[in-house]
């Protein structure tokens, strides 16, 4: 069965420092993988996906991603993070079968001043 | 840009009553999807839909309906609200093929009394 798992609940980080937020994934063949952001009281916002290619995705707000097939991960990543950055995040990967989208549970990331 | 509506952010129904929850997008797109998002669990798919009059369940489709009559407009129907429907809802559309992101409405909260 295709899967996805965000292994923590919660991360947190202190401004300035680099954060990730990890992402490991299970499905036949080639994935299609997703990163959202939820602010409070919004709904998700498109950060970037990985479909073919490069292997270092960049996206929206100066988040990248890198997509691992041997250890099927794509872990998000921002090399300095803002408080601003604080947030909801959800990884994703495309059901192979239909353009379902199966979600993970999702990482709360905290930024601390 | 893509907008995604709904039609409420916020609604209380009572045990019983059947509640409809609109959504609307103004890209085209033939992709429409119905979410509801609890702590802990992410997202969940009810419903989603190829194309107008036609709706596939999702993973969690009992307690719910869709209509589809025009392309842009895609209505999530609770028949007979219960309180373990309490939820946030959040309607996304795409264009049709895997590797297309889904655009997010805003979110209704559904508290049922």
């Amino acid at each position: 069965a295709q899967s996805v798992a965000q292994p923590e609940d919660q991360v947190n980080v202190a401004e300035g420092n680099p954060l990730t937020v990890k992402c490991t994934y299970s499905v036949s063949g080639n994935p299609y993988l997703f990163w959202y952001v939820q602010y409070p009281n919004r709904g998700l916002q498109f950060l970037l996906k990985y479909i073919t290619g490069d292997n270092l995705v960049k996206g929206s707000y100066g988040f990248e991603a890198e997509f691992n097939k041997s250890q099927t991960s794509f872990h998000l990543k921002k090399p300095s993070a803002l408080v601003s950055d604080s947030a909801l995040y959800f990884c994703a990967v495309r059901d192979m079968n239909t353009d379902k989208l199966i979600f993970g549970t999702g990482t709360r990331l905290q930024v601390f001043p | 840009d893509v907008k995604v509506t709904q039609s409420s952010r916020y609604l209380v129904k009572r045990t019983g009553e059947k509640v409809f929850l609109e959504c609307v997008q103004d890209m085209d797109h033939e992709n429409m999807f119905w979410y509801r998002q609890d702590p802990g669990l992410g997202l969940r798919l009810i419903y989603f839909s190829y194309d107008v009059k036609m709706k596939e369940k999702g993973d969690i489709p009992e307690g719910y309906s869709v209509s589809r009559e025009k392309k842009e407009r895609f209505s999530l129907i609770l028949e007979s609200a219960s309180t373990n429907q309490t939820s946030m809802y959040l309607c996304a559309s795409s264009l049709y093929g895997g590797s297309n992101e889904q655009f997010f409405g805003p979110g209704t909260r559904l508290t049922v009394l």
